[in-house]
């Protein structure tokens, strides 16, 4: 059985601060991998992709990805309070499935 | 900015009754999927499906539930004879192309069904 395993939180931190989120995923044969951000009672929205191992940046959100320990983190820097959310980590394995982790609250204090 | 539209937002249907769930994908896109969401739980795949037949399924798309792409833009999810255990948010997805090693897909809004 495939699985994504995120800590469910809840991640507080103060506004400003960088919130760092975690996830490890059970499939080696994993190629791609996201993060999703999911507003309570709305759909996931895609933030970020990454395949290659290493670090990703786009505007506040780095990605990293480390294939060799099965992990993938989100770092967002200058946190806001708007970025209050679950963030969902789900990978692709390259078929025509996405594997969703159960996600992890992030509360932003103004 | 096109998005993937899907209708009903909420449906309520008594148990045994078959519903229908509505998709339109982005117009250019070819590969579309549902996900499931129960409350307070994870997003579940159901089913993906291309060129007009269903390219991958999960243990949860059983013989109740069944997908069609009966013209050019609607994508629908039927489910016959529903559960207590259907409700959930039903969430539609696209995706443009299937690379070898990368797959966005945009989702829809979500229908709520509720099965009383």
């Amino acid at each position: 059985q495939k699985e994504v395993e995120q800590n469910s939180g809840p991640l507080s931190v103060p506004e400003g601060a960088i919130a760092s989120l975690n996830c490890t995923y059970s499939d080696r044969g994993s190629q791609s991998f996201f993060w999703y951000r999911q507003y309570s009672g709305k759909s996931p929205e895609l933030i970020m992709f990454i395949y290659s191992n290493g670090d990703k940046e786009d505007g506040r959100f780095t990605a990293q990805l480390n294939k060799a320990s099965q992990y993938v983190s989100l770092l967002i820097r200058d946190s806001q309070p708007s970025d209050s959310a679950t963030y969902l980590c789900a990978f692709y394995t390259g078929g025509f499935k996405t594997i969703f982790g159960a996600g992890t609250r992030l509360f932003v204090k103004a | 900015e096109p998005e993937v539209t899907q209708t009903p937002s909420h449906q309520v249907t008594q148990m045994g009754q078959e519903v229908i769930l509505r998709c339109v994908p982005i117009s250019n896109h070819l590969y579309f999927y549902w996900y499931r969401q129960i409350l307070g739980q994870k997003v579940e795949f159901l089913v993906s499906f291309y060129n007009n037949e269903i390219s991958e399924k999960s243990e949860i798309f059983d013989d109740q539930f069944s997908v069609e792409r009966p013209d050019g833009s609607n994508f629908t999810l039927k489910i016959r004879s529903t559960k207590l255990e259907d409700s959930a948010m039903y969430f539609c997805a696209s995706s443009e192309q299937l690379g070898l090693s990368y797959n966005e897909q945009f989702f829809g809004p979500g229908t709520r069904l509720t099965v009383l």
